[in-house]
């Protein structure tokens, strides 16, 4: 299986910081990476895929890059709803796999 | 708007078997390949299985294999997942997902999980 390792795993940030998020794949996944927030008691929400296609909705302050086996989340300017726990997920090759999450926090 | 209801979590002794599923309305079901993943308490995320458009194609995660089975009825816009020989590592909140719209032969690219249930809580225990 693809081994996917997020760092860091926990994140202390304030409003306003700007905030990155590493994903490495244990092996080429090219682009099939997707990023997903979740909200303490809520379902995750999908936030990027195709490594840095916002999906609908979602505020231009996200962003996504890389390929291979090293992607970035950016949350160029954090808000308020912003703090939660973050997980990459690869869908080049079954099973699909996720990282362990980064949550991220109020300092 | 999209939705997607799952039931049929509940508490089973190791060893039973339950049927979970996930109504879904909103958009077109059949133009979605669909996912089941689920989180124990306090972990992450494990993607568990997934079914093709058609229901002919279907993938597990390792530790489910032989033991889940997961089918659809595109009549019924619904989407199940049969688990068999349920062990306490089971215990989990169960999430129904969709891909990406595809409208191609294969939906590689569009495998990302789109929209989400609010899931349906399995617990495993004697």
């Amino acid at each position: 299986d693809i081994q996917m390792t997020q760092s860091p795993s926990t994140l202390s940030a304030s409003v306003g910081d700007r905030v990155t998020i590493t994903c490495r794949a244990s092996q080429n996944i090219r682009s099939f990476l997707a990023w997903y927030h979740q909200r303490p008691g809520k379902a995750p929400k999908l936030l990027i895929y195709q490594t840095s296609t916002l999906e609908s909705g979602v505020p231009s302050r996200f962003s996504g890059s890389g390929s291979g086996t090293e992607f970035t989340l950016t949350i160029s300017s954090l808000q308020a709803d912003d703090f939660a726990t973050y997980y990459c997920q690869q869908y080049h090759t079954y099973p699909w796999t996720f990282g362990q999450g980064t949550k991220v926090e109020i300092k | 708007e999209v939705q997607l209801m799952e039931s049929g979590g509940g508490l089973i002794q190791p060893g039973g078997s339950l049927r979970i599923s996930c109504v879904a309305s909103g958009f077109t079901f059949n133009n979605y390949e669909m996912n089941w993943v689920r989180q124990a308490p306090g972990k992450g995320l494990e993607w568990v299985s997934n079914i093709t458009r058609s229901g002919s194609g279907t993938h597990y995660v390792g530790s489910v294999k032989g033991r889940f089975i997961i089918s659809r009825d595109n009549a019924k816009n619904s989407v199940f997942l049969q688990m068999n020989n349920l062990r306490a590592e089971d215990t989990a909140m169960y999430y129904c997902a969709t891909g990406g719209f595809c409208a191609d032969d294969e939906c590689q690219g569009t495998a990302y999980l789109q929209y989400w249930g609010q899931g349906t809580l399995v617990f495993v225990s004697s």
